[in-house]
């Protein structure tokens, strides 16, 4: 149990366009879902966290309107890079929470890179 | 502000060897703590947690850690690692922020192991 699946592995788009990443929690309610970043050989960046059908909390130095998250689902939730550029390439990555008696515990999707060209 | 230090960013052992992993964090409330491990090519997969206890906390795969709370340390062990333990590993914090609980991850420690 406790599978977090992410959508797509890996996607390579034209700068100036958007780009739209799912998480899926696919065996349990995920009540709270993560957006993380991890740039090369460095650690995960905690972006935003959001619970389902409420406004994400964004961490600071991240940007409301670049990166837009909705959790309309307690199976669901998307972060879509808006105007990529190049500088947003990097590895994204999702987890959940909410697994019944595992509550503190988080389940880590398998990260999508993001190429920017 | 919460943060974690992990020690060393490359191990390298040969099989059979011991393994310790250094962690130290810094918050002053009550934490949750984690190691997680992702192998190559693989999500991130929870190895153990620390939330009260026994502070020598057993997990998967062989993996222990030990939680002081005088010396704000979480440290992983491994008698005897293995070929199949080459991986990166990350030491983690729970902090509670703005009604969520967050994880705070340490710079992670890439292992590799020679058979």
């Amino acid at each position: 149990g406790a599978v977090v699946s992410q959508h797509p592995s890996w996607v390579i788009c034209k700068s100036g366009t958007s780009v739209k990443i799912e998480c899926r929690s696919l065996d349990f309610q995920a009540t709270t879902m993560f957006w993380y970043r991890q740039f090369p050989k460095q650690s995960l960046m905690l972006m935003a966290t959001s619970n389902e059908g409420s406004k994400a909390t964004y961490e600071q130095g991240v940007e409301k309107d670049k990166f837009l998250i909705n959790h309309a689902s307690l199976t669901l939730s998307t972060l879509t890079v808006t105007s990529a550029h190049p500088e947003d390439s990097s590895f994204y990555i999702c987890s959940a929470s909410g697994l019944a008696g595992y509550l503190d515990i988080q389940y880590f999707g398998a990260g999508t890179r993001l190429s920017v060209l | 502000a919460q943060s974690v230090s992990q020690h060393n960013h490359h191990v390298i052992l040969s099989e059979a060897a011991s393994l310790e992993l250094g962690c130290n964090y810094s918050y002053g409330g009550t934490v949750n703590l984690f190691w997680y491990v992702q192998y190559p090519g693989q999500h991130l997969q929870l190895l153990l947690k620390y939330f009260s206890g026994d502070p020598l906390v057993k997990g998967i795969k062989g993996f222990e850690a030990e939680f002081i709370k005088s010396k704000f340390s979480f440290n992983l062990r491994k008698p005897s690692v293995q070929w199949s333990d080459t991986a990166e590993y990350f030491c983690a914090v729970n902090a509670r922020s703005g009604g969520y609980n967050k994880l705070i991850f340490g710079a992670g420690t890439r292992l590799a192991v020679h058979p």
